[in-house]
């Protein structure tokens, strides 16, 4: 089984809709991140959670929410989708231990086209 | 900031060439490196890190990438080419300032071809 599990893997909705895209892992890992991937822009954060109570807006959060419903579930909601919002979301997990150096490790994504 | 960028947003190598991905980066205090994969429809995985000592760093599938001070680059390497290299390569920073999660470089498609 994957350490990181997204669901859905692909969601189509339309503009004004709330949806929530849900990450799981079983690491044991205390930090997640959420991630969005645009073409040509690589991947920009949107949160980040060092635990269940420690909760931080990214780079790029505006239009996002996210709920850290247990060490292990972190989930992200669109209050009210608009088409820029579309694009490949990626949930990432890394260890305890705050070290800049520690790996990161990502879930398998999920595809969102906002019509 | 810490901040990668990335030369190229396509290469094209033939089967059995050299690969070379560039990557450089812009940090104050010493950069932690990161070098992900992502194949076609799947999440990134992670291919090698720089953090401290030795500067050429090897890691799988036959890459490595050399840190060099200097000229601010950790561009990526492999020998020679495989079809199932592939793929879209990012090179990012560890970001101190959110909690470590890593500013990615816009990424590098590889094409490999016959």
């Amino acid at each position: 089984d994957a350490d990181v599990t997204q669901t859905p893997r692909n969601r189509i909705t339309k503009t004004g809709k709330r949806i929530m895209l849900e990450c799981s892992q079983t690491k044991g890992h205390d930090r997640m991140y959420w991630y969005r991937q645009d073409p040509g822009l690589g991947l920009r954060l949107i949160y980040y959670s060092f635990d269940v109570k420690d909760i931080n807006k990214g780079e790029i959060s505006d239009g996002y929410s996210v709920s850290r419903q247990a060490q292990a579930k972190f989930s992200l909601s669109l209050e009210s989708a608009i088409p820029n919002q579309t694009a490949l979301y990626f949930c990432a997990t890394s260890d305890n231990s705050g070290r800049a150096e520690e790996t990161q490790y990502f879930g398998p994504g999920t595809r969102l086209l906002v019509l | 900031a810490q901040s990668v960028t990335q030369l190229g947003s396509h290469v094209s190598v033939s089967e059995g060439a050299l690969v070379l991905l560039r990557c450089n980066y812009s940090s104050s205090v010493p950069p932690y490196l990161f070098w992900y994969v992502q194949y076609p429809n799947q999440g990134l995985q992670l291919l090698l890190k720089y953090t401290t000592g030795a500067t050429l760093v090897k890691g799988i599938n036959g890459f490595e990438a050399e840190f060099k001070k200097s000229e601010t680059s950790f561009h990526l390497t492999k020998p020679s080419a495989h079809m199932s290299d592939a793929a879209e390569y990012f090179c990012a920073v560890s970001a101190k300032n959110s909690g470590y999660a890593l500013n990615f470089g816009k990424g590098t498609s590889l094409l490999v071809t016959p």
